[in-house]
């Protein structure tokens, strides 16, 4: 059973610091990771997708994958209040159609 | 372009109730998945539709039912509702894998 794990924090950056969120997985063979805000009352809406191991930046976001660590993590710079959200790490499950989500972590911007 | 859109919004219902919760997907997309996401933890698949079948199934018992129309819109049902049923049930339209949009959710309340 493919796992995903995330400190539920919550985590609370200073406005305009860098935000750092973390999770690791159980399945070794995971190829691809995705990353999604959900406001409070809301649902997930997708930030980004990450693939390839290594970076991958878009705006003030980060993702970043290590493979043989098997973490993810993601990073937002500059963060601003409107970034307090919870954040969910979430991979294809073994069929690849369909999601397995850790938690999420919850983050909290102070200005 | 309508995204994908829930009916209803919230529901209150009573333990042993019957709720049916609709979803019409994305325009153009044509699978429906539909997520359990209970109060501080991450969506929890429950099944998918494609091509009027459910093509794939969460570890949910059979009191989940679901079904998928000739318009590719969707219906959640369960049964003899519990308490541990209150949960935000979440759509998710897709036209390929992994490229999942969701929906605004049903905030179910079972009393």
């Amino acid at each position: 059973q493919k796992e995903v794990e995330q400190n539920s924090g919550p985590l609370s950056v200073p406005e305009g610091a860098i935000a750092s969120l973390n999770c690791t997985y159980s399945d070794r063979g995971s190829q691809s990771f995705f990353w999604y805000r959900q406001y409070s009352g809301k649902s997930p809406e997708l930030i980004m997708f990450i693939y390839s191991n290594g970076d991958k930046e878009d705006g003030r976001f980060t993702a970043q994958l290590n493979k043989a660590s098997q973490y993810v993590s993601l990073l937002i710079r500059d963060s601003q209040p409107s970034d307090s959200a919870t954040y969910l790490c979430a991979a294809p499950d073994n069929y690849g159609q369909n999601f397995v989500f850790g938690p999420g972590t919850r983050l909290s911007v102070l200005p | 372009d309508a995204g994908v859109t829930q009916s209803p919004t919230h529901l209150i219902k009573t333990r042993g109730q019957q709720v049916t919760l609709r979803c019409s997907p994305k325009s153009g997309h044509d699978t429906v998945s539909w997520y359990q996401q209970a109060l501080g933890q991450g969506p929890q698949f429950i099944f998918q539709y494609y091509e009027e079948e459910e093509r794939q199934r969460g570890n949910f018992p059979d009191r989940f039912s679901g079904h998928q129309f000739p318009n590719y819109s969707s219906e959640l049902n369960v049964n003899a509702l519990l308490l541990g049923d209150s949960a935000l049930y979440l759509c998710a339209s897709s036209l390929v894998s992994n490229e999942q949009f969701f929906g605004p959710g049903t905030r179910l309340t079972v009393l």
